[in-house]
């Protein structure tokens, strides 16, 4: 496609629900990046993948947050039995190369009741 | 270990004046420094990037940034604010393997 997406664009879930974030990246983009974004803070990095490796997820906060790239292309994000804690925007973001930096999605807003 | 401080939260200027932002890195490696900009309800849109060529380079919507590399800096400048520069902007630094953000700078423009 011509852009990232992202689905839901919101979500509202009750505490103690699984939740599942979908992110479609530039189709031939092999890097794929998710991020969370807490209100009036930077994006702050939860993992990485190339193609369908998971090269880097150490910025989870925590063993409830799970993502997949099974085919390399498709992600999902999913986080188990929600807290407060989690309400937040997730970003994804996809790139060819560095060299041409990073092209976000417009996000999920999760916000946890 | 990368990282970007931005210094100054929130800046305020005068449409028509000088608009600076802030930005510092650290980096263990020769970095690649990046601006987005971010409007609200939306995703980050890139500015400008530096990936070791020339030092002084120009973005979108009239802005540039500079890398000084004695410095550790990476400020982005723009010679003269509109109304429609108000936004959030963010500063990012990428050792070629993933990006981290500094915290942002929200940008006030005043008619």
């Amino acid at each position: 496609g011509a852009g990232v997406s992202q689905s839901p664009r919101y979500k509202v879930a009750k505490r103690g629900q699984d939740v599942a974030l979908r992110c479609d990246p530039i189709s031939g983009h092999v890097s794929l990046f998710w991020y969370q974004q807490a209100l009036g803070q930077g994006p702050e990095f939860l993992t990485y993948f190339q193609n369908e490796a998971q090269l880097d997820k150490s910025g989870l906060p925590s063993d409830r947050f799970f993502a997949e790239r099974p085919e390399g292309s498709v992600s999902t994000l999913k986080i188990q039995r929600t807290q407060q804690e989690d309400s937040a925007v997730y970003l994804c973001a996809s790139s060819l190369d560095i060299n041409y930096g990073y092209t976000f999605g417009s996000g999920t807003r999760l916000t946890v009741v | 270990a990368q990282s970007v401080t931005q210094l100054g939260s929130h800046v305020s200027v005068s449409e028509g004046a000088l608009v600076l932002l802030r930005c510092n890195y650290s980096s263990s490696v020769p970095p690649y420094l990046f601006w987005y900009v971010q409007y609200p309800n939306q995703g980050l849109q890139l500015l400008l990037k530096y990936t070791s060529a020339a030092t002084l380079v120009k973005g979108i919507n009239g802005f540039e940034a500079e890398f000084k590399k004695s410095e550790t800096s990476f400020h982005l400048t723009k010679p003269s604010a509109h109304m429609s520069d108000a936004a959030e902007y963010f500063c990012a630094v990428s050792d070629r393997d993933d990006m981290r953000f500094g915290a942002g700078t929200r940008l006030t423009v005043k008619p």
